[in-house]
């Protein structure tokens, strides 16, 4: 149980565009999602927390217009990357609560999106 | 400014020994503290939590400690397996009012178990 996917696995996009990610809760219903950042050989970066109806909330130095995120369902969150520059190239991993299981604040996470900016 | 930190970026350890993992943090703030492992290219995977009004949980062959007052944790592997080779994650969130908080991470330690 407490499964959650993303898609797609990895990406390749040319600078300039916008890169959709999914991300879902298959088992569960996740009324908060997250969403973070890894560059190699570093921690994961919390970029943002991602509330079921309501707007996103963005961490210090993640710009909101570039980073689009959807949290439409208590199922499914988006991340949307707009206009993808090289440096944006990076692990994109998401992560859901599930209220009814684990203990206050155990997050399962998705499998992860590699992105490749060219 | 890391305010969680994994201070050994990998650690050897031969099979069947015990492997202690060790984070500090700075935040006094946290009050829930977690140990994840990750595979390259994958997700982390949830081993182990521990609230900040503990000082010890164990599970199977998992236990965390907690040091409140040095705002130091360690994670413990005993036995240790080959496949306990990954890189460990300790995370730390903060109590905002009842919600759920995004997790801060430290950098992370290379677990190699020799046979």
């Amino acid at each position: 149980g407490a499964v959650v996917s993303q898609h797609p696995s990895w990406v390749i996009c040319k600078s300039g565009t916008s890169v959709k990610i999914e991300c879902r809760s298959l088992d569960f219903q996740a009324t908060t999602m997250f969403w973070y950042r890894q560059f190699p050989k570093q921690s994961l970066m919390l970029m943002a927390t991602s509330n079921e109806g309501s707007k996103a909330t963005y961490e210090q130095g993640v710009e909101k217009d570039k980073f689009l995120i959807n949290h439409a369902s208590l199922t499914l969150s988006t991340l949307t990357v707009t206009s993808a520059h090289p440096e944006d190239s990076s692990f994109y991993i998401c992560s859901a609560r599930d209220f009814h299981r684990g203990g206050y604040n155990e997050q399962f996470f998705g499998p992860g999106t590699r992105l490749t900016v060219l | 400014d890391q305010q969680v930190k994994q201070n050994s970026p990998s650690l050897s350890v031969q099979e069947g020994r015990i492997s202690i993992l060790n984070c500090d943090y700075t935040n006094s703030m946290f009050d829930y503290f977690l140990w994840y492992k990750k595979y390259p290219a994958e997700g982390p995977t949830f081993l182990i939590s521990i609230s900040s009004i503990k000082d010890k949980n164990e599970d199977g062959r998992f236990t965390v400690f907690l040091n409140k007052s040095a705002k130091h944790l360690s994670l413990h592997i005993v036995p240790s397996q080959p496949g306990d080779s990954a890189v460990y994650f300790c995370a730390a969130s903060g109590d905002s009012g009842g919600g759920a908080d995004g997790l801060t991470f430290g950098k992370g330690t290379h677990l190699i178990i020799q046979p």
